[in-house]
Order: C-alpha cells, then structure tokens, then sequence
C-alpha cells in the first residue's frame, strides 16, 4: 500500500481534459511540496511538476498543479494520445524521513 | 546536456550482493543530492535511498535499512549503491536521479539498470 493514493486509471478523449489526484496526510503532502511525475511505456520517469504548481523548462502548460490541504491534483488539458502514460504523485514525508510516492495512475486517451 | 547512465545490474541469488554505479556528466554532480528509485515489473515507484552533495545526510527506506549502502564520489561524478543480503523482492529496475534542490522532486533519471534477485 503506497503512502499516497492515487486513482489506479483514469481516461479521457483526445482534446479533453483530466484531472489525477493524490491524496496523503499532515505528514506529506499537508507540510511538503508535491512532485509529478510522466512514465511513458518502457521508459524513465520524467518530472512534469515541482513544488506543487511548478512546471521545468520543456514542460507545456497544458499540465499544471495544484494543491489544497493534504490533496494534490495534477491537470492535463488539450489531452493527445501521446500523453498516454503512467503518472505519479510524489512528496517528502516528515514523519517516515522517506520519499513517497503514489501507486501510480494510468492516463488512457480514448 | 545532463546525463545520468547506471550499470551494474544483473541476475544474483537470494542473500548475494551487487554493486550499482551512476555516471554523471553535464553538470556539477559535487552540487547536487542524488537519489536511488526502483520499480519492481510492472508495479510503482519506490525511492530507496538518498545522500546529500557532501555525503553529510544519507537517507534509507525500511525496505533496505541495513542492507543497502548509499555512496558517492565527487571526484569521479559517481554515484554507487552497495546492495547486500538480496531478497527476490528486491528485484527491480533501478534508477538513479538527481535531486532538483527542492522539495524532494527528482529532475533527471537515468535510464535505469535491471537488478534479478532469483535462484
């Protein structure tokens, strides 16, 4: 069981949009920075969001982030089928002095 | 342009050890906290461990809390995991990653090294 939850599969149609969430606790997400996280089949995790809303250099703005008490929400609009993939939530937890990360969501663009 | 390569993976036997290795290049590696996270086939993420750019604060997941050994040196832009006393659950592809400075976020992954622990 992952520290963080995230919805197992979530789906949409190509130009739509979606929303991912990550739920956690006051340990996590309450006192953190949450990360996401895009993993394309076969390949590296690649960082999407960080501290919280923050998108690096390269990312569209097409995703974004958000966050509002111990709950993240990752945004993806104007979906493209190549935005089909694995997406994780993930966060320092004080009271573990771990990172944690969600059990993933996979993103199908029918 | 920032690269992070592992080797060292392999096929061990239960209670064998192996030895990772991270090559870094296109940016100050001495700079930078370094991370390993592994991904068991076909399931999530799990960070396993993470030293600080000094080596002064080294972190450890329960899951290889003396078992697993977190080094690195700066000279050689490397980063190593020492993995000892191997379990089947411990098989993964392991990455390395490089700790973007704040809140815990990981902004370059290598391409990952895939480690068998089976009789």
């Amino acid at each position: 069981q992952s520290v963080l939850t995230q919805p197992p599969s979530v789906s949409a149609a190509p130009g739509q949009k979606v929303t991912i969430s990550c739920s956690g606790s006051s340990s996590n997400i309450g006192n953190n920075y949450v990360s996401w996280y895009q993993q394309l089949p076969g390949t590296a995790p690649k960082l999407l969001i960080y501290e919280n809303n923050k998108r690096p250099s390269g990312i569209p703005d097409r995703f974004s982030g958000s966050k509002s008490g111990t709950s993240a929400t990752l945004g993806i609009t104007g979906l493209q089928t190549g935005d089909e993939a694995d997406y994780y939530c993930g966060t320092w937890d004080s009271s573990l002095s771990d990172v944690v990360f969600g059990g993933g969501t996979k993103l199908t663009v029918l | 342009e920032v690269q992070l390569v592992e080797s060292g993976g392999g096929l061990v036997k239960p209670g064998g050890s192996l030895r990772l290795s991270c090559a870094a290049s296109g940016f100050t590696f001495s700079s930078y906290s370094m991370n390993w996270v592994r991904q068991a086939p076909g399931k999530g993420l799990e960070w396993v461990s993470s030293i600080s750019s000094s080596s002064s604060y080294i972190y450890y997941a329960d899951s290889v809390k003396g078992r697993f050994t977190i080094s690195r040196d700066n000279a050689k832009n490397s980063l190593y995991l020492q993995m000892n006393s191997l379990r089947a659950e411990d098989t993964a592809v392991y990455y390395c990653a490089r700790d973007i400075g704040v809140g815990s976020a990981f902004d370059y992954w290598g391409q990952g090294t895939l480690v068998t622990v089976s009789s």
